[in-house]
Parts: structure tokens; sequence; C-alpha cells
């Protein structure tokens, strides 16, 4: 069974730019998420979609934004880049979306690192 | 708040030997899930094991083991046998009822493990 697939796996772009990152989640899970981590904040929650509907929104700016797809596969969408959106940007896939019980966990992709100069 | 503390940046243990990395959680939440998560220099991050609050019994998965104490809030994840391929990041996350499936992270925890 594929693992949870991100693209680019690196990515170096200018400030004002926007930049697109791609998540395919495993078979069958219908719950994507996205984080970011820096060294400075750590990991920060930015959004979940389940069955293409956004559930949850992290307190990001509006430059930052996501789709999920009918195959589950997922976007998410910074516009306007600055330099403190270099960070590594991790989606993570899920069953469902329940908190506890079998197939609760995440699994995450190896993550898109994403330089701004 | 801070919803999961991990108190320890760093940690280094002995091949072989076993190593506690502590982790305390804060929710009112009576449903929550807890997670352990090791991440690499390559950045992926990895599940390693899960304990939910209604579980009676503490989670184990080969040489990974939480040790969870419901009144103090606390969720220990237990290495036993170290190995050098240990050697990574590791974070403490939750998961709660009412924000679906929102992770919330510890700042985590770079284990050494020392031939």
């Amino acid at each position: 069974k594929a693992g949870v697939t991100q693209t680019p796996r690196y990515l170096i772009k200018t400030r004002g730019q926007q930049v697109t990152l791609s998540c395919s989640p495993i078979s069958g899970h219908r719950s994507v998420s996205w984080y970011q981590q820096t060294p400075g904040q750590g990991l920060q929650f930015l959004f979940e979609y389940f069955s293409e509907t956004q559930r949850n929104k992290g307190n990001f700016p509006g430059r930052f934004s996501g789709r999920q797809f009918s195959n589950s596969r997922s976007e998410m969408n910074v516009s306007t880049l600055e330099l403190g959106d270099s960070a590594l940007y991790l989606c993570a896939s899920s069953l469902g979306v329940r908190s506890q019980g079998p197939n609760t966990e995440a699994f995450f992709g190896q993550g898109t690192r994403l330089t701004v100069v | 708040a801070q919803k999961i503390t991990q108190t320890q940046p760093g940690m280094f243990v002995q091949e072989k030997e076993a190593v506690t990395l502590d982790c305390t959680y804060d929710t009112s939440d009576p449903s929550y899930g807890l997670f352990w998560y090791k991440q690499p220099s390559s950045g992926e991050m990895i599940f390693l094991i899960y304990q939910g609050s209604y579980d009676q019994q503490n989670a184990t998965e080969g040489r990974y083991s939480l040790n969870f104490q419901k009144a103090r809030k606390s969720a220990n994840l237990v290495i036993s046998a170290s190995q050098l391929g240990d050697s990574a990041m590791y974070f403490c996350a939750m998961r709660e009822g009412g924000t679906g499936n929102q992770f919330y992270f510890g700042t985590g925890t770079s284990l050494t493990v020392i031939p």
C-alpha cells in the first residue's frame, strides 16, 4: 500500500510569488490535514479536509488556502510569499475523523521543504 | 496554556538501554487520543504508538510502550533496547474529540543513541 505522497519535495520561491503544494493520501483515506513546521514555531496546524469539505482551519492568514478533490487528493496554496513562510509543510492522511478508536492515527508524507528568498 | 508539553529538548541513551521520553497534556475533553511520532532527519513523521483516553491498558507496539497516567495527564513513551536507528526527534501529539482531526504537537525531544 502506497504511503502519503507529497510533491514537490523541495521548492525555492521568491518573495511575492505564489506556490501550490500537492498531497496524495493513502488509498481509502478521506481525511487530509496540513501542518507547517519551523524551528521557531514547531508544528502548527493549517487546515483539515474531509470529503472535499474544510472542517477546521488553523490560525494562519488568508494567504494560505487549500482544497480537496473528489479523489481525496489535496492541494494547499500560499500566495504573496513572505520570507517567514519558509518551512517544512507536512500533509497527513487518516481514515476518519475520530479522536480515538482503531485506525485513528494519521500518516504523514515526507513533506515539502519550501524556501522563500 | 500549552496542550502538549515535552520538557526534554535533548536526551542521550546508551545502545541497548531503555529510555523514557516525557509528555504531559492539557485538555478538558473526556475523549482524546494521544500519539507519538518519530521524525528522522529526512523529515517524515513516522507513527509509533497510540493511546485512547478510554483505554484501560497501556499501549504497546514492539519496543515502544506508552506509560499512560490519566490522573497526572501524562503519556510518556518508553523505548526499550535502544538502537542506533532510534536517533531522531520524537513528538508527542494529542487529538481531541471536539476538534476532529487536528493534532496538537509538543516541541519534541531529540534522542541520540550512543554506541
